[in-house]
């Protein structure tokens, strides 16, 4: 079974924090992704990776960052928390064209 | 126009009915196409992926891809108090890399 885990459940950070959100898959998976869910407006990409070290940017990527130094494992980095960033962050992971696995999900509160 | 929809609100039937999920995408391009149960509070889990024109059936689930038409549906047949959720249907981009694109999702609810 493809195995896909996030560091945390439940996150509160307060505004203008540094917070890391990691991800790990125990596939060998190339492409890691990671998303974010809010109500009415779906599943957003913010980034994905398709090799260590390689990261493309989502559709919404700004506020982010991300670090991809192993295989497994895929970083999503909020560089300054807002309050608009609270949202539930999901990741995922797939072999090249091949299905999205996704983690439990983080939900993240920013006060 | 946006990539996926899936148009229609929530979506109640009575317990043993058939629910049917419809999702329009815009890309003539996408090879693969997926659909994905969500519970409240939880993450996205694979049901089904089709890829071909036709029917694909795994136990009470059926999935019809069109791709002149472009639309792919889902058919849930029996429906059970446990297939309450929302569905997403996710389809490949021409971004390639396996970068999908998400409908915003319909919304289950059996009626026991």
């Amino acid at each position: 079974d493809v195995k896909v885990t996030q560091s945390s459940r439940y996150l509160v950070k307060r505004t203008g924090e540094k917070v890391f959100l990691e991800c790990v898959q125990d596939m060998d998976h190339e492409n890691m992704f990671w998303y974010r869910q809010d109500p009415g407006l779906g599943l957003r990409l913010i980034y994905f990776s398709y090799d260590v070290k390689m990261k493309e940017k989502g559709d919404i990527p700004e506020g982010y960052s991300v670090s991809r130094e192993k295989k497994e494992r895929f970083s999503l980095i909020l560089e300054s928390a807002s309050t608009n960033q609270t949202s539930m962050y999901l990741c995922a992971s797939s072999l090249p064209l091949g299905t999205q696995y996704f983690g439990p999900g983080t939900r993240l509160t920013v006060l | 126009q946006k990539e996926v929809e899936q148009n229609s609100g929530p979506l109640s039937v009575p317990e043993g009915a058939i629910a049917s999920l419809n999702c329009t995408y815009s890309d003539r391009g996408s090879q693969s196409f997926f659909w994905y149960r969500q519970y409240s509070g939880k993450s996205p889990e694979l049901i089904m992926s089709i890829y071909s024109n036709g029917d694909k059936e795994d136990g009470r689930f059926t999935a019809q891809l069109n791709k002149a038409s472009q639309y792919v549906s889902l058919l849930i047949r029996d429906s059970q108090p446990s297939d309450s959720a929302t569905y997403l249907c996710a389809v490949t981009t021409y971004y390639g890399n396996n970068r999908l694109a998400f409908g915003k999702g319909n919304q289950v609810v059996v009626i026991p």
